[in-house]
């Protein structure tokens, strides 16, 4: 069964270092999103990409961040001076329309020291 | 405004109970789309249900099942004869087609964390 796919599983960063997550989407879906989950929290939106560009942003993702999807296959996001409250589980999805569910990769817990 | 609320933030059951995990949301949008997603202890989102606004049909899937109503903006999931495995958090949220936000982006409720003991 096809499943989006992301790695590192768990990475520790120290602060102000930069820092990319990456995931590798369903093959077929054109939809891809970030989220993130602070610990015992909800799952917040942070962005959307469609047609290779944001489609929308949430005002989490301010101008420390940015994402990227740089061949066929690969999706990232790049944080780029890491801060304390940046630790988080950052999942990555993709679904196949904007209407249709997404699907979720396993995650990639982010630890800021 | 866009919302999910789940009330419950903790259920306990003992296996074999049913339990019923409540989601109310809020929208402006005349379509949208609804969904449940599980988070076992793993910490994956495992997707399990999703509706449109103009389907309230109830569904059942094994020992799941969702009972959409609009008339009061709810979107409830029960668990029939629970089982230790089905501890899990389990998440609402809302997608919009329309207006300000039509990406596909999803709304989460907080999570209601459900125990089954045996």
């Amino acid at each position: 069964e096809p499943e989006v796919t992301q790695t590192p599983s768990h990475q520790v960063t120290q602060m102000g270092q930069e820092v990319i997550l990456r995931c590798v989407p369903i093959s077929n879906h054109l939809y891809f999103y970030w989220y993130r989950q602070i610990l015992g929290q909800k799952v917040e939106f942070l962005v959307s990409f469609y047609n290779n560009e944001i489609s929308e942003k949430s005002e989490i993702f301010d101008d420390q961040f940015s994402v990227e999807r740089p061949d066929g296959s690969n999706f990232t996001l790049k944080i780029r001076s890491t801060k304390l409250e940046d630790s988080a589980m950052y999942f990555c999805a993709s679904s196949d329309s904007r209407r249709t569910e997404a699907f979720f990769g396993q995650g990639t817990r982010l630890t800021v020291v | 405004a866009q919302k999910v609320t789940q009330a419950q933030t903790e259920i306990s059951v003992v296996e074999k109970e049913d339990v019923t995990l409540d989601c109310v949301y809020e929208t402006r949008d005349t379509t949208y789309y609804l969904f449940w997603y599980k988070q076992p202890p793993s910490g994956e989102l495992v997707f399990l249900i999703r509706r449109n606004s103009f389907d309230e049909q109830n569904e059942i899937s094994g020992r799941y099942s969702w009972n959409f109503q609009k008339s009061t903006s709810s979107f409830n999931f029960t668990i029939t004869a629970s089982q230790v495995v089905d501890s899990a958090v389990y998440f609402c949220a809302l997608s919009e087609e329309t207006g300000s936000s039509n990406t596909g982006k999803l709304i989460f409720g907080q999570g209601t964390t459900l125990q089954v003991k045996p």
